[in-house]
């Protein structure tokens, strides 16, 4: 079974709209972190945002938020009024060093596409 | 820019062949990592190094070998190449093992295998 799941591989939405990123985790691990990644067109991974599993509170960070639910075990991820800037594939990823998987596992991204 | 310093940006090579990626991390981390992303494969953690020593093991196929030298660089070896090892390679580094804190990733190496 998959660590981490993002079920949404593309999505594309007109600028300034709302859009919400999805992010499923699994794990048995009490102590574990979440975490967003963005991959813009010129290919890097930039970090967004960590989370570990003992802080559930949202954060938000100019138009950006993360929504983090322990009971449904998923960390969503949204843009308010969207930009073409925003344009790119976005991860999400889990560590759990517990168990020793400390390197990051993740999700197979999901390609946002904000259209002027 | 984070920091994390990846040599070459693009190769080509044939099958058969053998290339060597570099890594420099970020001053002062200790961690290195290697993944590879692929389009069928998405990011795949290969191997991580601290400070010298073999951390963890991922997906990395006997194929392929990697060390952390003592000024903390790292390389990744790939031998014998087939056309589905082409990928983009990306290192990364953190200060410590890696588990809490983020991973800085380097521009990743395009690695086109003909």
């Amino acid at each position: 079974a998959q660590k981490v799941t993002q079920a949404q591989t593309e999505i594309s939405v007109v600028e300034k709209e709302d859009v919400t990123l999805d992010c499923v985790y699994e794990t048995r691990d009490t102590t574990y972190y979440l975490f967003w990644y963005k991959q813009p067109p010129s290919g890097e991974l930039v970090f967004l945002i960590r989370r570990n599993s003992f802080d559930e509170q949202n954060e938000i960070s100019g138009r950006y938020s993360w929504n983090f639910q322990k009971s449904t075990s998923s960390f969503n991820f949204t843009i308010t009024a969207s930009q073409v800037v925003d344009s790119a594939v976005y991860f999400c990823a889990l560590s759990e060093p517990d168990t020793g998987r400390r390197a990051l596992t993740f999700g197979s991204g999901t390609r946002l596409q904000v259209q002027p | 820019d984070s920091g994390v310093t990846q040599t070459p940006k693009h190769l080509i090579t044939a099958t058969g062949q053998r290339v060597t990626l570099r890594c420099s991390p970020r001053s002062g981390d200790l961690s290195v990592y290697w993944y590879q992303q692929s389009l069928d494969q998405g990011l795949q953690f290969l191997i991580q190094y601290y400070n010298g020593e073999e951390r963890a093991k991922g997906n990395i196929l006997e194929r392929f070998s990697a060390q952390q030298f003592p000024d903390l660089h790292s390389e990744l070896n790939l031998s014998s190449l087939e056309l589905g090892d082409s990928a983009l390679y990306f290192c990364a580094s953190s200060v410590d093992t890696g588990s809490t804190g983020e991973l800085f990733f380097g521009e990743g190496s395009r690695l086109t295998v003909l």
